[in-house]
Parts: structure tokens; C-alpha cells; sequence
């Protein structure tokens, strides 16, 4: 069985604080990695997609990836209230064709003024 | 942009009653899925789509059929809804043949069975 587990949360950061969430997964082979911000009542949203070890940076978002711990993470920086969501992790698996994800349960983050 | 669409924001329907959730997307992708999102189960794939008239099962297929005749449109259809079908129901669409298969979602459709 294919996995991708996230921290548990909920997780709650002060406003301008640095907000970390975390993601492993199972299947060595997996190629792609994704994570998504989902708004309560809201559709699922990506903001980050990243495919080769190392950080990558966009705005106050930085995706980590270490192939060999299996393990990806999300940093928000400089956290602020509409950060408010759930954070869900997604992982494309080696062998997967016609781009199939496996998504994990979610982080829900708060961030409080 | 990509532009994924749903049908339906909510939807209320009847025990017993056929349901056809539709799904259209404009960026000419050639995948296109199916979830449904419930508290605590996170989000399953029912059924997925790889070309017109061409599909897949997800992890959770029973109770649902799909159809795609067109590649720009991917339809869910709960054949005798039920009480237990009641969710968030999302529809995703990908480009095929890339190395980066990003998905993106439509705004869903929420689903009430009475």
C-alpha cells in the first residue's frame, strides 16, 4: 500500500512566525511531489510542485525534498491569518502513468494574529 | 490558467435517484479524475480517465459509473444514490506525457442524499 503520511496537526504559529509541515512517503520510486492549500468549503489548490532533491523557493513558500529519507516539507515564512488552511501533501508515484496522486490526510494550520 | 468546472455547487437529491455530476476542462488535458473528499478520510479517487472513452477504477468505485465522450468533459454518475454517498465530490484534470502531472481541481460539487 502506497502511503503519504503528514504531521499530525492541528498546528497553530503566531502571525510572522515560521510555519513547518511535513510529509513522508512510502514509495521509493516516487517522482513527483505537490502540495496543495485547501480553504474550509474550498477546492483544493496547488502552490507547490517539486521534483528533484533540494529546496525550492516561491514567494514566502519554500518545498524541501530529501529522496533518500523519503520526506518533503513546506515552509511558510512570515506566516499570516489568511495562511489559515489545510495543507495537503500529494505524491506521484514511480510507475504511476496518466499522472495519478496519492494524497495524504492533511495538516490544518492556523495562524493567529 | 488552467479552468476546471463543475456543474453543480450543491446539489440535494433523493435515495434511489440517478445523479450525474459533470465536469468540463479547457486546457485540452488528457487525464481527469474523480474524488470525493469526506472529514477524516481525506480524499479518495473513484474513477479516472485517461482519453475519450477510456477509464479506470479508483480506490472506492462502487455505487459509481463514469463517461467521457468528449476530452474536455468527464462525467460521475451515482446510478441509485444512497445516504452514504453524501461528500464533497472534486473533479481534477492533468496534461499527460510531461514529467510534472500537476493536478488541478474544479470547485466541487457538495452532495446531499436524503
Amino acid at each position: 500500500q502506497k502511503e503519504v503520511e503528514q504531521n499530525s496537526g492541528p498546528l497553530s504559529v503566531p502571525e510572522g512566525a515560521i510555519a513547518s509541515l511535513n510529509c513522508t512517503y512510502s514509495d521509493r520510486g516516487s517522482q513527483s511531489f505537490f502540495w496543495y492549500r485547501q480553504y474550509s468549503g474550498k477546492s483544493p489548490e496547488l502552490i507547490m510542485s517539486i521534483y528533484s532533491n533540494g529546496d525550492k523557493e516561491d514567494g514566502r513558500f519554500t518545498a524541501q525534498l530529501n529522496k533518500a529519507s523519503q520526506y518533503v516539507s513546506l515552509l511558510i515564512r512570515d506566516s499570516q491569518p489568511s495562511d489559515s488552511a489545510t495543507y495537503l501533501c500529494a505524491v506521484r508515484a514511480g510507475g504511476t502513468s496518466y499522472g495519478k496522486l496519492t494524497f495524504g490526510q492533511g495538516t490544518i494550520l492556523t495562524v493567529h494574529p | 490558467d488552467v479552468k476546471v468546472t463543475q456543474s453543480s455547487r450543491y446539489l440535494v437529491k433523493r435515495t434511489g435517484e440517478k445523479v450525474f455530476l459533470e465536469c468540463v476542462q479547457d486546457m485540452d488535458h488528457e487525464n481527469m479524475f474523480w474524488y470525493r473528499q469526506d472529514p477524516g478520510l481525506g480524499l479518495r479517487l473513484i474513477y479516472f480517465s485517461y482519453d475519450v472513452k477510456m477509464k479506470e477504477k479508483g480506490d472506492i468505485p462502487e455505487g459509481y459509473s463514469v463517461s467521457r465522450e468528449k476530452k474536455e468533459r468527464f462525467s460521475l454518475i451515482l446510478e441509485s444514490a444512497s445516504t452514504n454517498q453524501t461528500s464533497m465530490y472534486l473533479c481534477a484534470s492533468t496534461e499527460s506525457g510531461r514529467y510534472t502531472y500537476e493536478q488541478y481541481f474544479g470547485p466541487g460539487t457538495r452532495l446531499t442524499v436524503t
